[in-house]
Parts: C-alpha cells; sequence; structure tokens
C-alpha cells in the first residue's frame, strides 16, 4: 500500500484562483518536503517541514505557502495562482538521512 | 544556477549494453550524493546512494563511481534491461542529517533501453 499519498492526481485551475495540493503519509515520517518538477530543471525544493506546526522555505517558495498541520499531512497552498505555475508537483516524506526520501505519485497542475 | 549537472541529457542503449550517466557538482561541501530512478507517471524513488569518503559503490547491476577532486560521479547500469528505461536524477546534500541539510537534485537523464 503506498506510503504517501497526494491529491489530487490533475487539477485544472485559473488565473487568480486559490490551488490546495494535499499530501498524506503513513510512513510516521518527522520530515516531509514539497518539490516542483519542470523539464530543464529537475526536481526544485519548495517548502519543507520537520514536524506538525513546522514549515520551512526551500529553494524556491515564492507564491506559496505550506501548512503542517498533523504527522500524516503536507498541505501547499497556491494563494493567486499563475500559469507559471504551472508543472508537477512531488511531496516526500523522510527521517533521519535527507538523502532517503519517499515520493508521492506527484500532482499535475495547470494554470490557465 | 544549477549546482548539479547531469549529462546526457537523454541516453539511448542496445539491451545488454552498458549505460553511463554522468553527474557533476559546484559545491565542495556536498559530501552525499544519492541516485534516484523515476518511472513516467511515478514518484522518483532512491536507487543507491554513496558518500564522499568512498570512490565506488556497487549494488547489483548499479554502480557508483566517485571522483572528489574533479567534483564528478557517474552511475553505471551493466547489462541494461529494458525495465530501466526511466529518468535518472543525482542529487546531492552537504550533510547526512535531515536536521541540517536538503537535498540539490540535477535536471535529469532520460535512459532508453531498446530491445
Amino acid at each position: 500500500e503506498a506510503a504517501v499519498t497526494q491529491s489530487p492526481r490533475n487539477k485544472v485551475a485559473v488565473t487568480g484562483g486559490k490551488v490546495t495540493l494535499s499530501c498524506n503519509q503513513t510512513n510516521n515520517h518527522n520530515n516531509m518536503y514539497w518539490y516542483r518538477q519542470d523539464t530543464g530543471h529537475g526536481l526544485r525544493l519548495i517548502h519543507y517541514s520537520y514536524g506538525a506546526g513546522s514549515t520551512e522555505k526551500g529553494d524556491i517558495p515564492d507564491g506559496y505557502k505550506a501548512s503542517r498541520p498533523s504527522q500524516e499531512n503536507f498541505s501547499l497552498i497556491l494563494e493567486l495562482a499563475t500559469p507559471s505555475q504551472t508543472s508537477v508537483y512531488f511531496c516526500a516524506s523522510g527521517d533521519n538521512w535527507v538523502y532517503e526520501q519517499y515520493f508521492g505519485p506527484g500532482t499535475r497542475l495547470t494554470v490557465l | 544556477q544549477q549546482q548539479v549537472r547531469q549529462s546526457p541529457q537523454s541516453l539511448t542503449v542496445w539491451e545488454g549494453e552498458t549505460a553511463i550517466l554522468n553527474c557533476s557538482y559546484e559545491d565542495s561541501t556536498f559530501n552525499y550524493f544519492p541516485w534516484y530512478q523515476q518511472f513516467p507517471g511515478e514518484g522518483p524513488a532512491l536507487l543507491i546512494s554513496i558518500s564522499s569518503v568512498s570512490d565506488k559503490k556497487e549494488d547489483g547491476r548499479f554502480t557508483i563511481f566517485f571522483n572528489k577532486r574533479e567534483k564528478k560521479l557517474s552511475l553505471h547500469i551493466t547489462d541494461s534491461q529494458p525495465g530501466d528505461s526511466a529518468t535518472y536524477f543525482c542529487a546531492a546534500s552537504d550533510k547526512a542529517s535531515s536536521s541540517f541539510s536538503k537535498l540539490v537534485f540535477g535536471q535529469g537523464t532520460s535512459l532508453s533501453v531498446v530491445p
């Protein structure tokens, strides 16, 4: 059974709208991460969390907020979506070792 | 600015050949280098990793060669199989502990293995 799940798997949003991407993990990992994947850029870190109630800015946080209400759940929020945020978003969880992360299946977001 | 660079961007090999994927980095503080494998429609999955104290790490048909002086590493896939067709990401971090470090990913190499 998948340990990191994401919803929705596909999303079409309008420019200026609010988008919330959700992630759930059953690994009981302390750390969770949000990345976006774009051709030519690989995976880039947006926000991450060390545990419930904590969020930290990654390398490209502008235009994104994150929320970690519980150990299992980590959300990525786009308050005012723009076409430049069209991408595939991956959530991951991990524990002690930063190089060992477990990824979800991704959410494909299109902002029109 | 890309701190971790991969080449080639895409690679095609015949079944049974050895595929060689290259990775280089700029930051001399990087010490841990995982490789992730991603199949279409899925998230990346950790394949194999190496730390800078080693110059080679082997796991079955997958081997990482590491050259600290040149800041280069490569992933060799011997006896390539069609099931190895995927995108491979090289990543780097300065510390092992997730409390103090983040992963920086390269842009990926798309590998196709032709039967």
